[in-house]
């Protein structure tokens, strides 16, 4: 079935500092890909839609100067938290849809800890 | 508050049944789905309806979906140890129906 990875899958980081999450789907195209943020015991919250060729898309409340998304590919979507914090501490999750409606395909999450 | 609704916490006999509820909130949703997630691990798709079905049973997984009250259920059958897990439903949205939100997750235990 297809996949999709996570690069790092956790990442310390200081508090100032930036940190690059890259989502990739390795045996299918994405035009789109999603990015989610899970905090500990709770849901996941969609954060923005990714998108190939045109900008990201960004839910309400969400800062997209803060979380910068590149779709560099049809493979590849990349989310960076700028200026990190402790309260960015969290797990994220991207996400690809497959071929049909009903397949959408979770990366295995990115936990980051903001010291 | 949350679109797309769930009880906390629910726990259950082993080898009884388990029926976890929930309630969303866009009508026009295409698809509903029920999303399990273990500890450490990452989300898998236990199963889906689409959004004309009433019921639709997958072994031990039987989905039922009142569309009129927005209302989606998941009944696990002789629930077992290994079911132990939060359970997340999901519905699609968006015009190519690909974004998915989830609702608050409930956490299924097990007692022997």
């Amino acid at each position: 079935g297809a996949v999709v990875s996570q690069h790092p899958s956790w990442v310390i980081c200081k508090s100032g500092t930036s940190v690059k999450i890259e989502c990739r789907s390795l045996d299918f195209q994405a035009t789109t890909m999603f990015w989610y943020r899970q905090f500990p015991k709770q849901s996941l919250m969609l954060m923005a839609t990714s998108n190939e060729g045109s900008k990201a898309t960004y839910e309400q409340g969400v800062e997209k100067d803060k979380f910068l998304i590149n779709h560099a590919s049809l493979t590849l979507s990349t989310l960076t938290v700028t200026s990190a914090h402790p309260e960015d501490s969290s797990f994220y999750i991207c996400s690809a849809p497959g071929g049909s409606l009903r397949e959408q395909y979770f990366g295995p999450g990115t936990r980051l800890t903001v010291t | 508050g949350e679109d797309v609704e769930q009880s906390l916490f629910l726990s259950v006999r082993e080898g009884d049944s388990s029926v976890i509820n929930c309630t969303y909130t866009d009508s026009s949703s295409t698809y509903l789905y029920w999303y399990k997630q273990e500890p450490g691990a990452g989300l898998q798709l236990l199963t889906y309806i689409f959004s004309n079905m009433d019921m639709k049973q997958d072994q031990r997984l039987t989905v039922l979906l009142n569309k009129k009250d927005k209302h989606l259920s998941l009944r696990i059958a002789d629930t077992q140890t290994g079911d132990s897990a939060i359970y997340f439903c999901a519905e699609s949205r968006g015009s190519s129906a690909s974004k998915i939100i989830f609702g608050s997750g409930t956490r299924l235990s097990i007692r022997p």
